[in-house]
């Protein structure tokens, strides 16, 4: 099975600064996609980003972008000019087999 | 549009009663999943549907069934509900398995006690 692994549990970062949250993954398919979902407080999951493996850029979507690194493997989510409402848990999964990772928890601090 | 919706939101069981988490999708969807969520752990991947009548186990299936008698639903069993299947459970859909870009839809999750 495809591995995906956040190596963040928590992260903090001031408000208006840009973050990076960390996503690695493990697959022979030479073609493949990764999500990038947010859980706030209330649960919802929300889809933010999508990065597939023949795209020829990087994904971008608002302040959400992704750091993608084919060779090393990495989907990085960078969110730039970070809000209060930016805290939440952040989750990074495949696209083939629909795997998540553990997580990380955001926190911006005002 | 109804989306994916989860009933109930919240439920507490006792151990080695049995229970069904329903979930109902309205937007077509072929593909339907169950997931938990338990702190440190992300989402797992319980059992997913790939259409009617086709079902599979994902990486935690044992203590569940499910069955796809129609696209719409997608319910979860719970046999004889253990304190380790405490968790918060999502039902998600999306259009296709397999293709490019399908991003997953969400439920709202229930929240499972198992005393």
């Amino acid at each position: 099975a495809q591995k995906i692994t956040q190596t963040q549990p928590g992260m903090f970062v001031q408000e208006k600064e840009a973050v990076t949250l960390d996503c690695t993954y493990d697959t022979s398919d030479p073609s493949y996609g990764l999500f990038w979902y947010k859980q706030p407080s209330s649960g919802e999951m929300i889809f933010l980003i999508y990065q597939g493996s023949y795209d020829q850029q990087n994904a971008t979507e608002g302040r959400y972008s992704l750091n993608f690194q084919k060779a090393r493997k990495s989907a990085n989510l960078v969110i730039s000019a970070s809000q209060l409402g930016d805290s939440a848990m952040y989750f990074c999964a495949m696209e083939d087999d629909m795997r998540f990772g553990a997580g990380t928890r955001l926190t911006v601090k005002p | 549009n109804a989306g994916v919706t989860q009933t109930p939101k919240f439920q507490v069981l006792k151990t080695g009663q049995s229970m069904t988490l329903q979930c109902a999708q309205d937007m077509n969807h072929e593909y339907m999943s169950w997931y938990r969520q338990d702190p440190g752990m992300g989402l797992r991947l319980i059992h997913y549907s790939v259409g009617a009548g086709i079902t599979d186990q994902g990486e935690v299936p044992n203590g569940y069934n499910v069955s796809r008698s129609t696209t719409e639903d997608f319910p979860l069993r719970l046999l004889s509900a253990a304190p380790s299947q405490t968790s918060v459970y999502f039902c998600a859909s999306s259009y296709l398995p397999g293709a490019t870009n399908e991003k997953l839809f969400f439920g709202s999750g229930t929240q499972l006690s198992v005393l």
